[in-house]
């Protein structure tokens, strides 16, 4: 069945390094793709998409490119910030009305 | 514009007892509805999802059951709680394959 893999966490950085949160996902045919934020406390929301192959979403900094060919969509952030600590979920849907996660990457940036 | 609510924010109810969870959605028609729950430090587990009233598909075999006697209506139900219910669930919504919207989800503690 169709299936989302993040990178383990917990990852911890400094404010101001790169970022990057590592995402592949199982599919047959061609899924949206999709980052949510989980900010401590809350509910999920969507971070940004991308829906057909190459198409880079981007919100807050943040980017992910749909990579069809290693099936990949990692998520990348050039410098980050105290405010960016929240849980990361790379998630997918396709076909079925099935919206299905990958386990979650809890973020921590320090001053 | 379209809204979820999700009650109640938490919960402590004691081994073996009953459990109804009720999400509604605003300001959308036939939304596809999900119930996931996140366990302390995991991941977020899909366990039901429904393309329309009286469609139920579970996703892991489990003590909880999940029903949708309305068309925006949908809920969480368990007729004996387990220790093991405890956890954050998450009540969404989506159309087709634009972005899910969540609720606040609420936090169930069985003791």
């Amino acid at each position: 069945g169709d299936s989302v893999t993040q990178m383990e966490g917990p990852v911890t950085l400094s404010e101001e390094a790169f970022l990057t949160i590592n995402c592949t996902y199982t599919a047959t045919g061609y899924p949206s793709l999709f980052w949510y934020v989980q900010y401590p406390g809350e509910g999920l929301q969507l971070l940004l998409k991308a829906t057909k192959a190459d198409d880079k979403g981007s919100n807050k900094g943040f980017e992910a490119t749909y990579r069809k060919e290693t099936t990949s969509f990692h998520l990348e952030k050039g410098s980050v910030q105290v405010s960016d600590s929240a849980v990361y979920f790379c998630a997918l849907y396709q076909g079925a009305q099935k919206l299905v996660f990958g386990q979650g990457t809890r973020l921590t940036i320090n001053p | 514009s379209q809204t979820i609510h999700q009650w109640p924010a938490t919960l402590v109810q004691p081994v073996g007892s009953p459990l109804s969870l009720e999400c509604t959605v605003e300001g959308t028609s036939n939304p596809n509805l999900y119930w996931y729950r996140q366990a302390a430090g995991r991941g977020l587990q899909l366990l039901f999802y429904s393309v329309g009233i009286g469609q139920i598909s579970s996703e892991v075999p489990q003590n909880l059951s999940a029903s949708r006697p309305q068309d925006r209506q949908f809920i969480l139900s368990s007729k004996k709680l387990l220790l093991s219910d405890s956890g954050f669930y998450l009540c969404a919504w989506s159309s087709e394959d634009t972005e899910a919207f969540f609720g606040q989800g609420t936090r169930l503690t069985v003791v």
